[in-house]
């Protein structure tokens, strides 16, 4: 089956770095995308990875290891506007997204 | 318009009724997508279209139909309402399909009883 494993919650500091993981099953790959959700809104597109390595846009960055089935979001420089959930998607080999439950951030600060 | 919209905003239905979710996008995108999501779960794809005239099935179809008559307008119809459709709807709209960035409307938040 397909699966996108991500955990459910974390906790960080203002200022501080945090690493959101994602681990992904799915048939085929066709890439990773992350995606930011603020509470009661959509989501908006922040990264897509097809190839292995590190994206890095502004405090944002997006990391992909094809051969480990896995991902990362890191955020640097926490803001209190960052709190939101962090929602990882595979594309499978239909182009299909296939979606994470969503990390809840939450910025302390 | 700018990007894409979403009507109603939120709405309380009674079980067995009938309701159409309204999505319009003015970026010209070839796609569109309907999805549900519940508090624990991820996104889960009801329908969607590649392209105006074309639709397919997504991973929870049963109990949702949609049309595509133009580019513009992709409304999604529970045909009989029940409370496990209770859920918030997005629609997602991409230039082309797959690897294309989705962008996706403000949703919409639907109560059955």
């Amino acid at each position: 089956g397909q699966n996108i494993d991500q955990p459910t919650e974390m906790t960080a500091t203002e200022g501080a770095i945090v690493q959101i993981n994602c681990t992904y099953q799915t048939s085929g790959f066709n890439g990773l995308f992350w995606y930011q959700q603020h509470a009661g809104e959509a989501p908006t597109f922040l990264s897509y990875n097809v190839l292995d390595g590190l994206e890095e846009k502004g405090r944002f960055s997006s990391f992909l290891s094809r051969s480990k089935g896995y991902s990362y979001l890191l955020l640097k420089e926490l803001q209190m506007k960052d709190s939101a959930s962090y929602l990882c998607a595979g594309v499978d080999s239909n182009y299909q997204l296939i979606w994470g439950a969503g990390t809840k951030l939450i910025i302390k600060p | 318009i700018a990007g894409i919209t979403q009507a109603p905003t939120s709405q309380i239905l009674a079980a067995g009724r009938r309701m159409t979710l309204r999505c319009t996008q003015d970026m010209r995108h070839n796609a569109m997508y309907w999805y549900r999501q519940d508090l624990g779960l991820g996104l889960r794809l009801i329908h969607y279209s590649n392209t105006a005239g074309t639709t397919g099935k997504g991973e929870v179809p049963d109990g949702y139909s949609v049309s595509r008559a133009n580019t513009d307008d992709f409304p999604l119809t529970l045909a009989s309402a029940v409370p496990s459709q209770t859920s918030v709807y997005f629609c997602a709209s991409a230039q082309g399909g797959g690897t294309d960035t989705q962008y996706f409307g403000p949703g919409t938040r639907l109560t059955v009883l």
